[in-house]
């Protein structure tokens, strides 16, 4: 099994683009996030998704849309770029067997928006 | 809601030496607790879970936890670092839905010689 994979490893933007982060998984995982990680700030949520078809916001939305129309993926776009979203991106997955298991982090991409 | 808080953003040990790395939660509700390892330019990996049951969880590479629900605490413990174990550990929570976490800052740690 791959895990979790993430492209592109990096990207720069200009302010204004657009861009899709992609996030794959080939654990048939129901559950996957979205979380950015910040110098001092942790990692915080932006999307989660708990079965395709069904998405949700978490902390830090505003910016960000995602869809999940497949078990396998859950892309992250970014409409209109902004500096303030310069940041490492993360995407996780995890299953449910009846007791909560561990989430499975991609490598990340690491965004950054001139 | 449920957060974490990681009382210490930098803890400089040096290598043997024993480390804690703080952590507290605040949850209403049944919690589940993780620390996350992040090596320099990696991602994240899960180092070891509270879910229920023994209040003690261990690590493979010698790190431990104890939940203690009296002080809402679940601080990483090792008795003896290396060079190695440096890096960023994430305490994190398990959000009421949608099975994603709720971290905690990090607290860099720094293992010289």
């Amino acid at each position: 099994n791959a895990g979790v994979t993430q492209t592109p490893k990096f990207q720069v933007l200009k302010t204004g683009q657009s861009m899709t982060l992609q996030c794959a998984q080939d654990m048939n995982h129901e559950y996957m996030s979205w979380y950015r990680q910040d110098p001092g700030m942790g990692l915080r949520l932006i999307h989660y998704s708990v079965g395709a078809g069904i998405t949700d916001q978490g902390e830090v939305p505003n910016g960000y849309n995602v869809s999940r129309s497949t078990t396998e993926d859950f892309p992250l776009r970014l409409l209109s770029a902004a500096p303030s979203q310069t940041s490492v991106y993360f995407c996780a997955s995890s299953t449910d067997g009846g007791s909560y298991n561990e989430q499975f982090f991609g490598p990340g991409t690491r965004l950054t928006v001139l | 809601a449920q957060s974490v808080t990681q009382l210490d953003s930098q803890v400089p040990v040096f290598e043997e030496a024993p480390v804690e790395l703080r952590c507290n939660y605040s949850s209403s509700v049944s919690v589940y607790l993780f620390w996350y390892v992040q090596y320099p330019n990696q991602g994240l990996q899960l180092l070891l879970k509270y879910l229920s049951g023994s209040t003690l969880v261990k690590s493979i590479n010698g790190f431990e936890a104890e939940f203690n629900k009296s002080q809402t605490s679940f601080h990483l413990r090792k008795p003896s670092v290396h060079i190695s174990d440096t890096a960023e550990y994430f305490c994190a929570v398990r959000r009421n839905s949608g099975y994603a976490l709720n971290f905690g800052k990090g607290t860099s740690l720094l293992v010289t010689p």
